[in-house]
């Protein structure tokens, strides 16, 4: 079966780093895009940035650029999205995607969702 | 940056009825290769979002024949023949095409 895992759950406090994961299985990793997704409380769906983990190929959206990283370990069918000094603003649920090589083919499998809460 | 608008936003549906989508992007998304490149998605309510449509007007696999997707250029509608009970939740529209952006969403319910 081809599914993406996400890790669980975060409670951070502002100012501290996180980094959430994206566990593909079931396919080959290395030929897909994946892609990060933010959902804000109550609120609509949001393209952060992508990566290919053949070559750790990144584009990120301009509203993201600079606020998180992305990245994969192709070894381990992994991807990543990381904060090094987290904000209140980024309480939300964030899901990873997969995107077929080939633009246009859609995010045909989605994760589960990480949601990460940011409170002093 | 590419805008992405829906309407209606609130859509109230009678099972077996028709429904439709409108979605109109800030610019084109026709490629010179003929394709448009808008995606639709499902969010059902508590899960993660699924892809019904890529392209404008091509069904994801395992996606019932009574979702459709049209349109070009601009323009875009999602339509549900026969609604099912099953199919509430909220609606994306998203381009594709340049930095990927998703529109408002269309909260789908039964009446």
């Amino acid at each position: 079966e081809v599914q993406l895992v996400q890790s669980g759950a975060e409670v951070k406090k502002p100012g501290e780093s996180l980094r959430i994961s994206c566990k593909g299985s079931g396919y080959s990793f290395t030929n897909y895009w994946i892609v990060w997704v933010r959902q804000m409380p109550g609120k609509g769906l949001e393209w952060m940035g992508i990566i290919y983990p053949g070559d750790s190929d990144t584009r990120y959206s301009p509203s993201f650029q600079g606020q998180v990283t992305i990245s994969a370990d192709k070894s381990i069918s992994t991807a990543y999205l990381q904060w090094s000094s987290l904000k209140a603003s980024d309480t939300a649920m964030y899901y990873c995607a997969r995107r077929g090589i080939i633009l246009g083919q859609g995010m045909d499998v989605w994760g589960q969702g990480t949601t990460v809460t940011v409170s002093s | 940056d590419i805008v992405m608008t829906q309407s209606p936003l609130s859509l109230p549906v009678t099972p077996g009825e028709p429904a439709s989508i409108s979605c109109r992007s800030s610019q084109s998304l026709l490629y010179s290769n003929g394709y448009n490149y808008v995606d639709w998605y499902l969010q059902k309510p508590g899960q993660s979002p699924q892809l019904l449509i890529y392209l404008g007007s091509y069904r994801a696999s395992g996606v019932p024949d009574r979702f459709s997707g049209s349109g070009s250029g601009t323009d875009f509608t999602l339509k549900i023949s026969r609604v099912e009970a099953e199919d509430v939740g909220v609606y994306y529209c998203m381009q594709a095409l340049h930095t990927p952006s998703f529109g408002p969403g269309t909260k789908v319910d039964i009446k």
